[in-house]
């Protein structure tokens, strides 16, 4: 079964600063891959999503990932952090009809 | 008005009772998903639903049952509520007919509370 790991549940930088959160995932084969945004008291909404065609995958908002296979990552990434991105962000992997969210990381933006 | 709407938002509730939580959406799409969201867990499934004459079990589905009562709504029942089905509760929708596309449309979420 395929998984995915976010690592650090909170991550915590400064208004201008990059903004990196890592995940990583277990698939045997090489999987669809999202990542997802959640606003305080709001749904999830699609960020981005890789689909094995580039493997450097824009979003919205400024927001960026890149496929890794061979260290099995897909980590998101934004230059300059506004302090609207304060959010929590959920990696997520699917493959068939299988879909598996991480644990999610919390961002904060301190001005 | 949302794409995809859950009712209620909020539920406080007494181990036991039975509580629905209903979810209607305008988006036209075939496959709908109930997910519960814990601190620290991410988002687990539910049940899901290919199309109004499909319901399937996810990952979590001992103690819920659903109901596709038409290709907008789907319903999702706790027969008898217990504490540690508190959680935030989301529909979701997705489009496509083949091969899952992955991209999921979220209702608001349902808070509910057992006491």
């Amino acid at each position: 079964a395929q998984s995915v790991t976010q690592l650090g549940s909170h991550v915590s930088v400064s208004e201008g600063a990059l903004v990196l959160l890592r995940c990583n995932y277990s698939s045997s084969v090489p999987p669809y891959l999202f990542w997802y945004v959640q606003y305080p008291n709001q749904g999830l909404q699609l960020l981005l999503k890789y689909t094995s065609a580039a493997t450097l995958v824009k979003g919205i908002n400024g927001f960026e990932a890149e496929f890794k296979k061979s260290e099995t990552s897909f980590h998101l990434t934004k230059p300059s952090a506004h302090m609207s991105d304060a959010a929590e962000y959920f990696c997520a992997v699917s493959k068939g009809n299988d879909m598996r969210f991480g644990a999610g990381t919390r961002l904060t933006v301190k001005p | 008005d949302a794409d995809v709407t859950q009712t209620p938002r909020n539920r406080i509730t007494k181990t036991g009772k039975r509580i629905m939580l209903e979810c209607s959406q305008t988006k036209g799409h075939d496959r709908m998903y109930w997910y519960r969201q814990d601190p620290g867990l991410g988002l687990r499934l539910i049940y899901y639903s290919f199309d109004v004459k499909d319901i399937n079990k996810g990952e979590i589905s001992d103690g819920y049952s659903v109901s596709r009562q038409a290709q907008a709504k789907f319903s999702l029942s706790l027969e008898s509520a217990i504490p540690n089905q508190t959680a935030l509760y989301f529909c979701a929708t997705e489009g496509g007919s083949g091969s899952r596309t992955g991209e999921l449309f979220f209702g608001e979420g349902s808070r509910l509370t057992v006491l």
